[in-house]
C-alpha cells in the first residue's frame, strides 16, 4: 500500500516569495493533516481536513498560510509571503477517520523541507 | 491543555545496550490515546505504537517494549539490545480530541544515537 506522498521534498526561497506544497494521502483516508515541524521541536498541527471540510485550523497563520482539499483527496498548502521563521519541515499526514475518539493511527509522509533565506 | 514532556533531549549508547526513553503527559480527558513515532534522518515519522487510556497492559514487539502507567501519567519506551539502525529522533504524542478534531500533541523528541 502506498504511503502519504508529498512534493517537493526540498525548497529554498527568498523571504516574501510564495511556495506551495502538495500532498496525496493514503487511499481511502478521509482525514488529512498538515503539520509544521521546526528544527529541534515536535510537529505542530496547522490544519486538519475531514474529506474536503476544515475541522481545525486554529493554529494556521491565516494571514500568510492557506490550504485546500477541493475534491477530498489531494491537498495543497500555500505560504505567501514567506518569512524567515517559516523555515521548517511541512509534514502531511492522513488517517482513516478523525473527528472524535476514534484513536485512529495517523500516518505521515516524508515531509517537505522549506528554507527561507 | 494537552502536554507531552520528553525530558531527555539526547541519549547516546553503545550498541547492544538497553535504553529507555521517557514520556510524561498531561490531559484532562478520560479517554485518550498515546503514540510513539520514530523519525530517521530522512524525515518521515514512522508509527511505532498506539495505546488507549483503558489498556494499561505493557506491550512488547521484538526488541521494543512500552510501559504505560496511568498513575504517573507516563508512557516509557525501551529498546533492548540497541542497534545502530535504532539511531533516530523518537517522539511521544498524545491525542487531543477537543472541538471535534483529532490532532496529536507531540513532545520535543529524544534524539537517540547508537554507536557501534
Amino acid at each position: 500500500e502506498a504511503g502519504v506522498a508529498q512534493s517537493p521534498r526540498y525548497k529554498i526561497i527568498e523571504k516574501r516569495q510564495s511556495v506551495a506544497f502538495w500532498c496525496n494521502p493514503i487511499s481511502g483516508h478521509a482525514t488529512l493533516y498538515w503539520y509544521q515541524q521546526i528544527l529541534g521541536q515536535g510537529p505542530k498541527l496547522l490544519i486538519q481536513f475531514q474529506n474536503n471540510g476544515v475541522v481545525d485550523d486554529s493554529q494556521l497563520p491565516k494571514d500568510r498560510f492557506s490550504a485546500e482539499r477541493l475534491k477530498g483527496v489531494d491537498s495543497t498548502l500555500k505560504i505567501q509571503p514567506a518569512k524567515l521563521e517559516d523555515s521548517a519541515v511541512y509534514l502531511c499526514a492522513s488517517s482513516l477517520e478523525g473527528g472524535g475518539q476514534s484513536g485512529n493511527t495517523i500516518y505521515f509522509g516524508e515531509g517537505s523541507w522549506l528554507t527561507v533565506v | 491543555a494537552q502536554k507531552v514532556t520528553q525530558a531527555q533531549t539526547e541519549i547516546s549508547v553503545v550498541e547492544k545496550e538497553d535504553v529507555t526513553l521517557d514520556c510524561v503527559y498531561e490531559t484532562r480527558d478520560t479517554t485518550y490515546y498515546l503514540f510513539w513515532y520514530k523519525q530517521p534522518p530522512s524525515g518521515e515519522l514512522v508509527f511505532l505504537i498506539r495505546r488507549n487510556s483503558f489498556d494499561e497492559q505493557n506491550e512488547i514487539s521484538g526488541r521494543y517494549s512500552w510501559n504505560f502507567q496511568k498513575s504517573t501519567s507516563s508512557f516509557n519506551f525501551t529498546i533492548t539490545a540497541s542497534q545502530v539502525v535504532d539511531s533516530a529522533v523518537y517522539f511521544c504524542a498524545l491525542s487531543d480530541l477537543q472541538g471535534g478534531s483529532e490532532k496529536l500533541v507531540f513532545g520535543k523528541g529524544t534524539k537517540l544515537t547508537v554507536n557501534p
